[in-house]
């Protein structure tokens, strides 16, 4: 099956620093990607949805100069958390689809977990 | 996007079946009805989806009411492995709004 990777897969930073996480899509190309935020005992939230060398759409009330997104190639997109807070703490999530039909399959990566001091 | 009612949780034993129901009563004609799973501490994964017509795969299998404004999710024989929160998705667009899901709970 295909296979979605993050990286990091955890992350401990002091606040006011900014943080890279990546999403890869090992073995095939994602024609979009999306990130989701989830909190703890919560449901996920959709941040933003990136296709390849275009801007990414941000859901409402997502900051978009906060939270980053770059999407340089059919296999890799970027989530920079620009001076993060402690209430940043999350669970970050990518997924990416292959195709552009409402009923493909999304491949999820294994998160990526921030820790804002 | 369309509401979905899912049960907070649900408790099975292992080896047996399972049914996991899921209201959707202002899902739209051209929605999908996704299922997806999420493990503790991981990513959520892909279970099955379905249109208007029952679906099988090797994970579970989809009932969809007549009217499409319900579905139910079947195990088959749950495994402690089986044990997660599950999210009921109609979908029409490629993005998926997730909802509070049912937290399934295995008995060895």
């Amino acid at each position: 099956g295909a296979v979605v990777s993050q990286h990091p897969s955890w992350v401990i930073c002091k606040s006011g620093t900014s943080v890279k996480i990546e999403c890869r899509s090992l073995d095939f190309q994602a024609t979009t990607m999306f990130w989701y935020r989830q909190f703890p005992k919560q449901s996920l939230m959709l941040m933003a949805t990136s296709n390849e060398g275009s801007k990414a759409t941000y859901e409402q009330g997502v900051e978009k100069d906060k939270f980053l997104i770059n999407h340089a190639s059919l296999t890799l997109s970027t989530l920079t958390v620009t001076s993060a807070h402690p209430e940043d703490s999350s669970f970050y999530i990518c997924s990416a689809v292959s195709g552009f039909d409402s009923y493909n399959e999304q491949f999820f990566g294994p998160g990526t977990r921030l820790t804002v001091l | 996007d369309a509401k979905t009612t899912q049960p907070n949780s649900m408790e099975s034993n292992e080896e047996e079946p399972v049914h996991l129901p899921c209201n959707h009563s202002t899902i739209s004609g051209t929605d999908y009805i996704h299922w997806y799973r999420q493990l503790p501490s991981q990513g959520p994964e892909y279970v099955i989806h379905g249109l208007t017509s029952n679906v099988n795969n090797r994970m579970a299998s989809l009932a969809i009411a007549e009217d499409r404004k319900s579905s139910t999710l079947i195990l088959h024989r749950a495994t402690l492995r089986d044990a997660a929160v599950y999210y009921c998705i109609p979908q029409g667009a490629q993005k998926l709004v997730f909802g509070q899901g049912t937290r399934l709970t295995i008995n060895p």
